[in-house]
């Protein structure tokens, strides 16, 4: 059984340009999570995807989004690049609700480099 | 609000030696917690889980926590360290998202620990 698995495994880009991230979750969970983890810091919570919506988000700022699509996989895409923006982008993935929904399982990530 | 706090930022054992890693929560439920440990360039892998069946949580490699709520802690041990325990811990808690049905987690910043031979 697979797990979590993300692309591309690194990335660089520069400043301005626009950025897309891909997560297939693992076989049977259907909630897909994104987080950023800047170097030397804990990740940080950016978007969670359920039913091909945003169900929550935290406190990033709109040149971050997402999507969804029917067979649960996931794409995070960063409009205007920003220097800050240079980190580890972890996906992870969760079981349907009522089936330990809470335990989240995570990708290896991909390591965006914006110069 | 949840959040966590992991109190060393940097944990230094020796090689057979114990090891322990504290974590501080605050949570407005009741929550579960989480240890996961992330090895240098990798994704990060859960350790174990608390949901409340028991305070004593036994992982993966040997890791162990416990939680105790009179104290917000839930610190992380293991008896005798070996070398591959070398990595990044972070103490995670996760809490249900207001009526969404969604849990979000909160990571602490993380403790880096070292094993010397």
């Amino acid at each position: 059984d697979a797990g979590v698995t993300q692309s591309p495994t690194h990335l660089i880009k520069t400043r301005g340009q626009q950025v897309t991230l891909r997560c297939s979750p693992k076989s049977g969970h259907d909630t897909v999570s994104w987080y950023q983890q800047a170097l030397g810091q804990g990740p940080q919570f950016i978007f969670q995807y359920y039913e091909e919506e945003e169900r929550q988000r935290g406190n990033f700022p709109d040149r971050f989004s997402g999507h969804q699509f029917p067979n649960y996989s996931s794409e995070l895409n960063v409009n205007a690049l920003l220097l800050g923006d240079s980190a580890l982008y972890l996906c992870a993935s969760s079981l349907p609700m009522g089936l330990d929904t809470d335990t989240q399982y995570f990708g290896p990530g991909t390591r965006l480099t914006v110069l | 609000a949840q959040s966590v706090t992991q109190l060393d930022s940097h944990v230094s054992v020796s090689e057979g030696t114990p090891v322990l890693l504290r974590c501080n929560y605050s949570s407005s439920y009741s929550p579960s917690l989480f240890w996961y440990v992330q090895h240098p360039n990798k994704g990060l892998q859960l350790l174990l889980k608390y949901t409340s069946a028991a305070t004593l949580v036994k992982g993966i490699n040997g890791f162990e926590a416990e939680f105790k709520k009179s104290e917000t802690s839930f610190h992380l041990t293991k008896p005798s360290a070996h070398m591959s325990d070398a990595a990044e811990y972070f103490c995670v808690v996760s809490d249900l998202y207001s009526g969404a049905g969604s849990y979000q987690l909160t990571f602490g910043k993380g403790t880096k620990l070292s094993v010397i031979p």
